[in-house]
Formats: C-alpha cells, structure tokens, sequence
C-alpha cells in the first residue's frame, strides 16, 4: 500500500480481554516495528521484525504480549489478559531494510477499561 | 543501549523566528539520525535525516551533526505556527532499531 495501515484505529476493551493489532507495511518493506507511546510519554520499543523472523523480542514489556509477522507482510501485537496499564497508542512502522528512517502508521489507540 | 536526551521544552518562539532543537546521544557507534514531528494526536512523521558530519538543510529546516560531541540538531528558519508540534530525536547505530528521544514541543506565536 501507499502508507502503513493499522487498525483498528480506536479499540475500547474491558480489563482482562485479549485484543489482537493489525499492522500492514509498505510493500516491499522487509523491516518493521512496533512501539508503545503512552500519554505524554515517549516512544517505547517493542519488538522488531526482519521479513518474518522478529530477533529481538527484548521490549515487549511481558508474557501478555506477543507479535507475529506472516508472508514478510502484515504483522499483528496481541495482548492478552489486557490490563489498565497497558491503555496507550500502539504505533507500527515499516522501514525498506532497517537501514533508513522509519514511516510510521496512524496508530492504535487502546484503552483498557 | 543508546540513551537519547533532548533539550527540555516546551519551547516558545515568535512566528518568522529560529527554533533550535538540541538532541544528544550516548552511543558512539550511532551512525544514523532522524529527526520527526509528531502533531497532537498524530503518529510521527520523518522530516530530516543525517548520516554524516555538517550541515544538511531542506527548506526551512536544517539538520546538523557532530559526532565527535555525539550532538544533533535541527533549525526551523522563518517558524511559522504550523510548525507547532513536538519534534522527535532518532539514533540508528550498527543494530536494527532507532531509540527516540522523550521529543521538545515548539509552540510558535503569531
């Protein structure tokens, strides 16, 4: 696609559900990031993806959380047992190779409630 | 790890001023830098990036690095208040992510 598609755009969950997050990259971007951004915070790094294979799952921030990436392209974050905590907007990037600075998607922002 | 610090805001310039945004970092080896604005309630958005020592200037911004004092930073010429915005410090070094700074809001006054 033109630009990184994520969705949904909003997502509203009550404490202990499970949400999943879509991310779609640029094609032809090998390379591709999450990072969590909570409310006058700044960008906290996830986990990095190079084709389907993700190197460092160092950041996820606990066992809740988990990602996958399929056919080089579209990747999901999935949180499970959600907590209050984790509300922030969950923010995906794709890059060419890794090697150049990243375009970012629109976000999703989630609320756990 | 690669700790990135930026000079703390918010920052209030006049429209038509110079906003000067300072970004340091603390991994030798970095070897790229970006520099990205984010709007309130926006995602962040790539403006500038610098790969070597000097002066790197597009339109009204300019990008300049020195990495011997591990030092980045960006100027906004001629400001005008659609530049109101926080601006993010990215450093890229020999591995696969780019660690942000916490970012400096300008707030430009007409």
């Amino acid at each position: 696609g033109a630009g990184v598609s994520q969705s949904p755009s909003n997502k509203v969950t009550e404490k202990g559900k499970d949400v999943e997050l879509r991310c779609d990259p640029i094609s032809g971007h090998t390379a591709l990031y999450w990072y969590r951004q909570s409310l006058g915070q700044g960008l906290e790094f996830l986990i990095y993806f190079q084709g389907n294979s993700a190197p460092d799952k160092s950041g996820l921030p606990s066992d809740r959380f988990s990602a996958e990436r399929t056919g080089g392209s579209v990747s999901t974050l999935t949180i499970q047992r959600t907590q209050q905590e984790d509300s922030a907007v969950y923010l995906c990037a794709s890059s060419l190779d890794g090697n150049y600075g990243y375009t970012f998607g629109s976000g999703t922002r989630l609320t756990v409630v | 790890q690669k700790e990135v610090e930026q000079n703390s805001g918010p920052l209030s310039v006049p429209e038509g001023a110079i906003a000067s945004l300072n970004c340091t970092y603390s991994d030798r080896v970095s070897q790229s830098f970006f520099w990205y604005r984010q709007y309130s309630g926006k995602s962040p958005e790539l403006i500038m990036s610098i790969y070597s020592n000097g002066d790197k200037e597009d339109g009204r911004f300019t990008a300049q690095l020195n990495k011997a004092s591990q030092y980045v930073s960006l100027l906004i010429r001629d400001s005008q208040p659609s530049d109101s915005a926080t601006y993010l410090c990215a450093v890229k070094g020999n591995d696969y992510k780019l660690s942000f700074g916490a970012g400096t809001t300008v707030t430009v006054r007409a």
